[in-house]
Order: C-alpha cells, then structure tokens, then sequence
C-alpha cells in the first residue's frame, strides 16, 4: 500500500528566511507522482507544486522548489524567502493510480509558523 | 469559471439523519472525488468516479453512497448519519495533464457537525 509520511507536526521559520518541510513516501509502483497542497486557515486546498517520478530535474514553482530524492523516497518542500502569508498547514500527497483513476493519498501535514 | 463548487458550506444533524451534499465542476474533467479531513489528519478518500457512470470505493466508505449524475455533477450521501462522520468534506475534480502529471482541484469544503 501507498504511504507518506509527515514527520513534522509543527515547524516555525523567521520571514525571509528559507524552510524545508519533511516528506518521504513508500510505493511499489514504478511510475508515482508527489504534490504538495496548502490550506491556510480559510480552509482551502491550494496546489503548490508536482514531481513526477520520472522527472529527471527538480520540480520549481516560484518560491518553491521540491527536493526529490529518489532512493531515499523522500519529496521535501523548500519554501525560499519565507512570507507570513506562508503560515498554513501543508500536505504531502503521493499520486494512486490503482483503480483507473488518479487518486491521492496524503499525509497528516505539518503546520507552518512564519514568524516576523 | 467557478472551478469546484460544494453545496452546502455548513451542516449540522442529528444523529439519524441523511443528507446529500453536493458537487460540480465546469472544467470538463473526467475524475471526480470525495474526501474527508479530520483534526490532525491528512486528507482521506471516501469515493470517486474515474468518469462519468463509474464509481468506486476509497479508503474509508462505510456509511457513505455517491451518485455521479453526469460529468459535471458528484454527490455525496449520508443515509444515516453518525458522530464519527463530523469532519469536513472536500470535494475534487481532476484532469490527466501532459506526461503523468495532474492536479486536481479542490472545492471549498463542507463542514458537517453530527450530534
């Protein structure tokens, strides 16, 4: 079965300053995709960033950039230049494909605290 | 262009009670999905449709049945509902983008309290 793993519950970060937040996962399919998603406090689901395993460079979007590393199966979220608008809870989802369909399957998150 | 929307924002019930909640999208996708997020958890796959007259079961569909009505239209019964199914429920439609990559997009949510 698929699995990913949020190993940090909570993570604080002064603004400006850059943040990694943790996300290793566990497939047996060769082919997987890993996103991240942001919710802030208003509730909603907002995309932020994909690789796919195949992708031979790591995935950027903006201020985010997506450390991937294969054989550790480990997908971490670099937040450059942190903003307090980047205080949300962010989750780790893998791509399941099992099914017909493109099904995800997430982590418990971790809550992200930009301090001014 | 409204993306996915969820009907209703907010719902409380007693303990025995059904209701449906509802969900469109306009962005023509193919796939559509229910889940659930509970305090301190991620969130979790109830039911989805790959396309339109199909649907099948996530990781947790007990107490829950869906109908996809067409291709724009996916809802969510509760017939009985239960304290344990308080949580809020998000509703998602997705698209196969170029190579293996996609998103998919996320309604605003539904949060339902059973007392």
């Amino acid at each position: 079965a698929q699995k990913i793993t949020q190993t940090q519950p909570g993570m604080f970060v002064q603004e400006k300053e850059a943040v990694t937040l943790d996300c290793t996962y566990d497939t047996s399919d060769p082919s997987y995709g890993l996103f991240w998603y942001k919710q802030p406090s208003s509730g909603e689901m907002i995309f932020l960033i994909y690789q796919g395993s195949y992708d031979q460079q790591n995935a950027t979007e903006g201020r985010y950039s997506l450390n991937f590393q294969k054989a550790r199966k480990s997908a971490n979220l670099v937040i450059s230049a942190s903003q307090l608008g980047d205080s949300a809870m962010y989750f780790c989802a893998m791509r399941n494909t099992q099914g017909g369909s493109e099904k995800l399957v997430f982590g418990k998150g971790t809550k992200l605290t930009v301090n001014p | 262009n409204a993306g996915v929307t969820q009907t209703p924002k907010f719902q409380v019930l007693k303990t025995g009670q059904s209701m449906t909640l509802q969900c469109a999208q306009d962005m023509n996708h193919n796939s559509m999905y229910w889940y659930r997020q509970d305090p301190g958890m991620g969130l979790r796959l109830i039911y989805y449709s790959a396309s339109e007259g199909t649907t099948d079961k996530g990781e947790v569909p007990n107490g829950y049945n869906v109908s996809r009505l067409n291709k724009r239209e996916f809802s969510l019964r509760l017939e009985s509902a239960a304290p344990s199914q308080t949580s809020v429920y998000f509703c998602a439609s997705s698209e196969v983008r170029s190579g293996d990559g996609y998103e998919q997009y996320f309604g605003p949510g539904t949060r339902l309290t059973v007392t």
